[in-house]
């Protein structure tokens, strides 16, 4: 079965950058044919996808947060990670990673992260 | 605002059948498939269709889905109180970017 995880700050300053990681484990993230995404959901809004880097380690972002956005993957630890600059508190939400095959059929639990002083 | 349109909220009365549309364009869901995610309160979403009309393993016959043009619908029979929860609905674009629909939320009488 597998299980992915996110991990990192839960408040990040204004203007600095945000950088979870997500672990995947009961499987390896460099088989198959699976594009490894992150979404995020601002406190009480809908869903919003920020990124996928596809298991070949192409990248596709939000043309919204292309400029701010970076998605890597390090096949040797098994996790995939996420990097978004120069954050507001409009960044201020849950931060959910999630395998992509046919459809999003695999998230982790999701960490909320807030920007403030 | 989101690139695919749902209504807001939705509802119904248990064993009642419910329907949540989803509209996009001919660069989304005119051109690729649509899912469907299932959001229970305080838990991560969870994929409910997938490739328009397929249900993950798990996933109970009452919940269907269907495709038509640029819009999407889910279908809910015989609804049940657990099935109250946010829906969304989401579609790759020719950009290959992932576009999500604003979520609709789903209250059982």
């Amino acid at each position: 079965q597998v299980q992915l995880q996110e991990s990192g700050p839960g408040l990040v300053k204004p203007s600095q950058t945000l950088s979870l990681t997500c672990t995947v484990s009961g499987g390896s993230i460099s088989s198959g044919d699976y594009y490894w995404s992150w979404i995020r959901q601002p406190p009480g809004k809908g869903l919003e996808w920020i990124g996928y880097i596809y298991y070949s380690g192409s990248t596709y972002y939000n043309p919204s947060l292309k400029s701010r956005v970076t998605i890597s993957v390090d096949t040797s630890k098994n996790q995939f990670s996420l990097k978004l600059s120069s954050v507001t508190a409009a960044d201020t939400a849950v931060y959910y990673c999630a395998r992509d095959m046919n459809g999003l059929d695999y998230w982790g639990q999701g960490t909320l992260v807030t920007v403030s002083s | 605002q989101s690139v695919l349109t749902q209504p807001p909220s939705a509802s119904g009365t248990p064993g009642q059948r419910v329907t949540i549309s989803c509209s996009g364009s001919s660069s989304n869901i005119g051109s690729n498939t649509v899912n469907w995610y299932q959001q229970l309160p305080g838990t991560a979403p969870k994929l409910l269709i997938y490739s328009n009309n397929q249900r993950p393993s798990g996933v109970p016959d009452r919940f269907s889905g269907s495709k038509s043009g640029t819009s999407a619908s889910l279908a809910i029979s015989g609804l049940q109180s657990e099935d109250e929860a946010d829906y969304y609905c989401a579609a790759w674009d020719d950009s290959l970017n992932v576009r999500f629909g604003g979520g609709t939320k789903l209250t059982v009488l």
